[in-house]
């Protein structure tokens, strides 16, 4: 069965620091692989994602992801956070399997 | 703006109950896919649509049913509410089963 696995519950982080959000999933064949945001009071949106091609993914607001096939991961980085990036970030593969989440507090 | 709107937003009932809950996917969108986010939990997949006819489901019990309808819109039933229930049903719509999902606002259910 698929399964998505972000190791990270709760990161805390000063502004310009860097971050990277780690996403494993299990799953055998073609993925497709998304990475969503959830900022506070918000639904969830779209932060990037990955089909095919080039495993580094560029998204929205500066981050990034790359997807290594070996590893069966997709991480999220960012190289310098902002305090507006608080929020919840949620790994997902196809449209129906997420992860927990990781809750990320950017301290100013 | 998403597109995809949810109703209703919020939603107290007993337990032992039936409710439904409704979603309008974004225009163009045929799958529908249906969540359940406990608080401090990731969304939790219920099941999803495509042209009408379900299209996969997660590990929740049959008392949970949905509908896809002509115009791609969805219901989400639940019946003998249980109050493990409480939480926010997300609905997500998406061009195909394994494309970007566009997230609604959700409806707060909870069960008392």
């Amino acid at each position: 069965a698929q399964s998505v696995s972000q190791h990270n519950h709760h990161v805390i982080l000063s502004e310009a620091a860097s971050l990277e959000l780690g996403c494993n999933y299990s799953y055998g064949g073609t993925v497709n692989l998304f990475w969503y945001v959830q900022y506070p009071g918000q639904h969830l949106q779209l932060l990037l994602k990955y089909f095919s091609g080039d495993p580094l993914v560029k998204g929205i607001k500066g981050f990034e992801a790359e997807f290594i096939k070996s590893k069966f991961s997709f991480n999220l980085r960012k190289p310098s956070v902002q305090w507006s990036d608080t929020a919840e970030y949620f790994c997902a593969v196809g449209s129906g399997r997420f992860g927990a989440g990781t809750r990320l507090t950017v301290k100013p | 703006e998403t597109g995809v709107t949810q109703s209703p937003t919020h939603l107290i009932k007993t337990r032992g109950q039936q409710v439904t809950l409704r979603c309008s996917s974004q225009s163009g969108h045929n799958t529908v896919s249906w969540y359940q986010q406990a608080l401090g939990q990731g969304p939790q997949f219920i099941f999803q649509y495509y042209r009408e006819e379900e299209n996969g489901r997660g590990n929740f019990p049959p008392r949970f049913s949905g509908l896809q309808f002509p115009n791609y819109s969805s219901e989400l039933n639940v019946n003998a509410l249980e109050l493990d229930d409480s939480a926010l049903y997300l609905c997500a719509s998406s061009m195909t089963e394994n494309t970007e999902a566009f997230f609604g606002q959700g409806t707060r259910l909870t069960v008392v």
